[in-house]
């Protein structure tokens, strides 16, 4: 079954440092999302990219915040230099073409610890 | 504005029993879908079920229905013949096509009892 692929699964960075979390959405998707969650609260909606651009984003997306699809099969959200609230488990998900019939598709999620 | 409404942060339920987890949404446009999605205390997001706007019947999928009720606003996630393994965060989410977004609820833990 295909799936959504995240690396790293943890990071550990200092505050200050810039960090890279990469997803593989599944191969026929054409919608990709960044979501995050801080320990034990809501899913939080960071951005959502179309057409190798982003169609959405929230006020969390702010400029230092990034997304990339390089190479038209990973996703990346780069975050400039790390905040300790950053810290929180990012989720990529992709989507089908069909705008309400698709579910979103998860990542096992990226954990992100901000020292 | 708060698009998705999960109004029980926790419930109980014994094992082999029924459960509702309330969910209402707020939306203008007539074209929308609605999902719930599973995350257990392992931290991934697990797709449960889904409802379109359009769609006549309630969704169904095993355990899981989806008590469907447009005028109202609400789509309530029923599991039936609860398991211990059902233990975990539930959140309800809404697709707007117009705007690429899924908004998720806040979420409700379920802790079934043995």
């Amino acid at each position: 079954e295909p799936e959504v692929t995240q690396t790293p699964s943890h990071q550990v960075t200092q505050m200050g440092q810039e960090v890279i979390l990469r997803c593989v959405p599944i191969s026929n998707h054409l919608y990709f999302y960044w979501y995050r969650q801080i320990l034990g609260q809501k899913v939080e909606f960071l951005v959502s990219f179309y057409n190798n651009e982003i169609s959405e984003k929230s006020e969390i997306f702010d400029d230092q915040f990034s997304v990339e699809r390089p190479d038209g099969s990973n996703f990346t959200l780069k975050i400039r230099s790390t905040k300790l609230e950053d810290s929180a488990m990012y989720f990529c998900a992709s989507s089908s073409f069909q705008p309400n019939t698709g579910e979103l598709f998860f990542g096992e999620g990226s954990r992100l610890t901000v020292l | 504005a708060q698009k998705i409404t999960q109004t029980q942060p926790g419930m109980f339920v014994q094992e082999k029993e029924a459960v509702t987890l309330d969910c209402t949404y707020d939306t203008s446009d007539p074209s929308y879908g609605l999902f719930w999605y599973k995350q257990p205390s392992s931290g991934e997001m697990i797709f449960l079920i889904y409802q379109g706007s359009y769609d006549q019947q309630n969704a169904t999928e095993g355990r899981y229905s989806l008590n469907f009720q447009k005028a109202r606003k609400s789509a309530n996630l029923v599991i039936s013949a609860s398991q211990l393994g059902d233990s975990a965060m539930y959140f309800c989410a809404m697709r707007d096509p117009d705007h690429n977004q899924f908004y998720f609820g806040t979420g409700t833990s379920l802790t079934v009892i043995p």
